[in-house]
């Protein structure tokens, strides 16, 4: 019982190249979702989903897309990366009780 | 929109000592969490506050919420150096808001010999 994963757990990209995060969760939990986490700023949610097929905006949204095929994985997707987009990524699963449970998170550099 | 402010952000204490983390919140949200986190790593659930006046503890470390004053605080017993981390605390409803959590700036603690 692996909890949340997520690939890769780093990578490093140039501006304007395109790249997916995958976050895989084996809990069959229907809550899902995507921070990003940046120093001083604690998480901010980029995009989320209640169900297989559902996804939503969260905060940060702005050059993102997700989607979520299936109920065990959320993918996070960077069509075009901007320097401004160089974070730790952290996706997270919670099902009808009340924890969220965090992946080990994926540290992305845009140069 | 929920808004949650924590202070201090960073705060250095000797072992031994007690010490307050305080987080505010902006509008009713129907529950409170605090994570901590370790340099690199994961966020890891400390506690989920559920009501007013809910107080739970584990270890040196005791967390409450007081819904009316819009704030949680989490208290450091006799802080020793294993609780050097940074901690977040973050809101949440259920509902249409579908657990969304918005998270403070986190609190970098420190602890001396």
């Amino acid at each position: 019982n692996a909890g949340v994963t997520q690939t890769p757990k780093f990578r490093v990209l140039k501006t304007g190249q395109s790249m997916t995060l995958l976050c895989a969760q084996d809990m069959n939990h229907e809550y899902m979702y995507w921070y990003r986490q940046d120093p001083g700023m604690g998480l901010r949610l980029i995009h989320y989903s209640v169900g297989e097929g559902t996804t939503a905006k969260g905060e940060v949204p702005d050059g993102y897309n997700v989607s979520r095929l299936k109920k065990q994985n959320f993918l996070l997707g960077l069509e075009s990366a901007a320097p401004s987009q160089t974070s730790v990524y952290f996706c997270a699963a919670r099902g009808n009780v009340y924890e969220q449970y965090f992946g080990p998170g994926t540290r992305l550099t845009v140069t | 929109e929920l808004k949650v402010e924590q202070n201090p952000l960073f705060l250095s204490m000797q072992e031994g000592k007690n010490y307050t983390i305080y987080c505010n919140y902006s509008t009713t949200s129907d529950r409170l969490y605090w994570y901590r986190q370790d340099p690199g790593k994961s966020l890891e659930s400390l506690f989920v506050l559920l009501s007013n006046g809910a107080v739970k503890q584990e270890g040196r470390l005791m967390a409450s919420l007081d819904t009316k004053a819009r704030l949680s605080t989490l208290h450091i017993t006799a802080a020793v150096h294993d609780l050097s981390a940074t901690y977040f605390c973050a809101g949440g409803s259920g509902g249409t808001s579908y657990g969304k959590l918005t998270f403070g700036q986190g609190t970098i603690l420190t602890v001396h010999p």
